[in-house]
């Protein structure tokens, strides 16, 4: 149990132009997800917590206009990185709680991640 | 002061050794910890959750907490060469209201064959 997916594992592209990556809980369901952000050597960073059917809460720094976070389902979030430039070339990771499990335990499960390059 | 510490290493043991993990952090109120690993260019897996003080065994992991010293470790026996990899620390606290996992930077194991 507690499978997470993400799709693409890998993508390049121009700079300009915008990329969705998909977060799916395959089986359970997660009001929350959350999107971080690992650029080589480096640790974990939390760019936002995503809530299904409402607005995504972005850690600071982030810029929520161009990190648009769409959370629309219980097993469904998407991160889209819109006009991507070099600096945005990172690892994306996002994670989901169990829903069962309640909050007071807070386990994420994270997906494979999703690499992404812009040229 | 960071919310979550740990020693970045590498740690370095050889196989066959018991590798200890150490973690500290500040917010008292802290109630979930976890224990993740990381593989260079994957994403984390959970090992290991704790929430009351004291050990927790499973297989060759035992993770300890100590609420009192804000402290808690992993220790993994019978390191093997495939055990290496990044170990993050997670802990679960309140954060403007809502909760909030943090996590530590990671300490590099290198088991040596």
């Amino acid at each position: 149990g507690a499978v997470v997916s993400q799709h693409p594992s890998r993508v390049i592209c121009k700079s300009g132009t915008s990329v969705k990556i998909e977060c799916r809980s395959l089986d359970f369901q997660a009001t929350t997800m959350f999107w971080y952000r690992q650029f080589p050597k480096q640790s974990l960073m939390l760019m936002a917590t995503s809530n299904e059917g409402s607005k995504a809460t972005y850690e600071q720094g982030v810029e929520k206009d161009k990190f648009l976070i769409n959370h629309a389902s219980l097993t469904l979030s998407t991160l889209t990185v819109t006009s991507a430039h070099p600096e945005d070339s990172s690892f994306y990771i996002c994670s989901a709680r169990d829903l069962q499990r309640g909050s007071s335990y807070n386990e994420q499960f994270f997906g494979p991640g999703t690499r992404l390059t812009v040229l | 002061q960071k919310e979550v510490e740990q020693n970045s290493g590498p740690l370095s043991v050889p196989e066959g050794a018991i590798a200890s993990l150490n973690c500290t952090y500040s917010d008292r109120v802290s109630q979930s910890f976890f224990w993740y690993r990381q593989y260079s260019g994957k994403s984390p897996e959970l090992i290991m959750s704790i929430y009351s003080n004291g050990d927790k065994e499973d297989g060759r992991f035992t993770a300890q907490l100590n609420k009192a010293s804000q402290y808690v470790s992993l220790l993994i026996r019978d390191s093997q060469p495939s055990d290496s990899a990044t170990y993050l620390c997670a802990v679960n606290g309140n954060s403007g209201g809502y909760q909030k996992v943090t996590f530590g930077t990671g300490t590099k194991l290198q088991v040596i064959p």
